[in-house]
């Protein structure tokens, strides 16, 4: 139980293009889902949280209109980045909480992202 | 804002040695997890720890709340425990540890 899916687990796209990256609850509802920013080699860094229904809370030094989140439904969220530049590449990671026993975070595998 | 910091940063072991993972934290937090990352970047639920000890096999791990540490022991490694391993901590927001790198050589 508690599996989050990520899609795409890759992507290439050109500089000034949009690109959006789906997470999935598959077999819990997730009330609150993450989404992180990994650079190689060093640790995750928290982007934004989104609670079901309500604006997504972003962190100080990442630019809502860059990174749009949606949280539309109790097991699916969305990360668009958009106008995307090179200096977005990068390894960006979500995770799902659940209530009761699930209440801690289950990661997805991760998107890489490339920007040209 | 807490800090969350890890030790050793990097581990290199031979299969069947024990160690022992740190993660410090500087103020008081809700929860406390541990990950470990594979090196294809899936990170894996280890322990959900906000105190007290858990054991899971060849793992455990015992949180000290009041003195702000938690402590990951991995027992008799096997090179598939070759990763990243991750705290994290909850307070007003998630906050990753800064991890530590083990390598387990056959």
């Amino acid at each position: 139980g508690a599996v989050v899916s990520q899609h795409p687990s890759w992507v290439i796209c050109k500089s000034g293009t949009s690109v959006k990256i789906e997470c999935r609850s598959l077999d819990f509802q997730a009330t609150t889902m993450f989404w992180y920013r990994q650079f190689p080699k060093k640790s995750l860094m928290l982007m934004a949280t989104s609670n079901e229904g309500s604006k997504a809370t972003y962190e100080q030094g990442v630019e809502k209109d860059k990174f749009l989140i949606n949280h539309a439904s109790l097991t699916l969220s969305t990360l668009t980045v958009t106008s995307a530049h090179p200096e977005d590449s990068s390894f960006y990671i979500c995770s799902a909480r659940g209530r009761g026993i699930l209440y801690e975070q289950y990661f997805g595998p991760g998107t890489r992202l490339t920007v040209t | 804002g807490i800090q969350v910091e890890q030790s050793p940063p990097d581990l290199i072991l031979q299969e069947g040695a024990n160690s022992t993972l740190r993660c410090n934290f500087s103020d008081s937090v809700n929860n406390l997890q541990w990950f470990h990352q594979n090196p294809w970047g899936q990170l894996i639920n280890l322990f959900y720890i906000p105190s007290g000890t858990k054991q899971n096999g060849r793992l455990s791990a015992t949180t000290v709340a009041t003195e702000r540490y938690s402590l990951l022991y991995i027992s008799s490694s096997q090179t598939t425990d070759s990763g990243v391993y991750f705290c994290a901590v909850e307070a007003y927001k998630y906050i990753f540890g800064t991890g530590t790198r083990l390598k387990v050589l056959a």
